[in-house]
């Protein structure tokens, strides 16, 4: 199956600061990429849709200012925490996906803590 | 609205047959997946249905009935690595995923 990546895997910020964390799909061209969080035993949260070279789509409730999303090729797409605080601490989770058969393939997540 | 809705947990027993049930309601239809998600990591793909019937995938099958907004993962010769939470996602109009909370699988030897 194809492979995506994400960097970094797991981060520790303190509050107010920014966090980038980088989705990278490494043996696919993917047109669109998705950025989730989950908080612990909570279910994934679509935050944003993203294709290559356009603004990303934000989920109701999402702050676009806050997460910065920037999809600037077909192998990358970087999800920007800026002014981060303690409850932005969650699990972000990356996936990607090429045309048909629309099958998301999952980056293996970055666990940001802020303190 | 769109409303996913399966077991919060299930457990069963190493070796064992288990079938996680899935009803669905969504605007639109395209297919619907099976995620495994250990505790602490990212969903991995199982299975992915567009027309009715069984999928078979080795130990999993994953089945689906369009008209009824229903579909199960059938588990065979359980494992304790097949412990885990299992997510039922369907895919709407636009081609999204929608996503519930998932059943949590508990194997006990």
């Amino acid at each position: 199956g194809a492979v995506v990546s994400q960097h970094p895997s797991w981060v520790i910020c303190k509050s107010g600061t920014s966090v980038k964390i980088e989705c990278r799909s490494l043996d696919f061209q993917a047109t669109t990429m998705f950025w989730y969080r989950q908080f612990p035993k909570q279910s994934l949260m679509l935050m944003a849709t993203s294709n290559e070279g356009s603004k990303a789509t934000y989920e109701q409730g999402v702050e676009k200012d806050k997460f910065l999303i920037n999809h600037a090729s077909l192998t990358l797409s970087t999800l920007t925490v800026t002014s981060a605080h303690p409850e932005d601490s969650s699990f972000y989770i990356c996936s990607a996906r090429d045309t048909e058969p629309y099958e998301q393939y999952f980056g293996p997540g970055t666990r940001l803590t802020v303190t | 609205g769109q409303n996913i809705d399966q077991p919060t947990e299930m457990t069963a027993t190493e070796g064992a047959i288990v079938q996680i049930n899935c009803t669905y309601q969504t605007s639109g239809f395209n297919g619907l997946f099976w995620y495994q998600q250990h505790a602490g990591e990212a969903p991995t793909f199982l299975s992915y249905n567009v027309l009715d019937g069984l999928e078979e995938k080795g130990r999993f099958s994953s089945f689906l009935s369009r008209s009824k907004g229903y579909s199960y993962l059938l588990l065979k010769e359980l494992q304790m690595k097949d412990s885990a939470s299992y997510l039922c996602a369907p895919m709407d109009s636009n081609y999204q995923l929608i996503w519930g909370a998932g059943t949590k699988l508990i194997i006990k030897p």
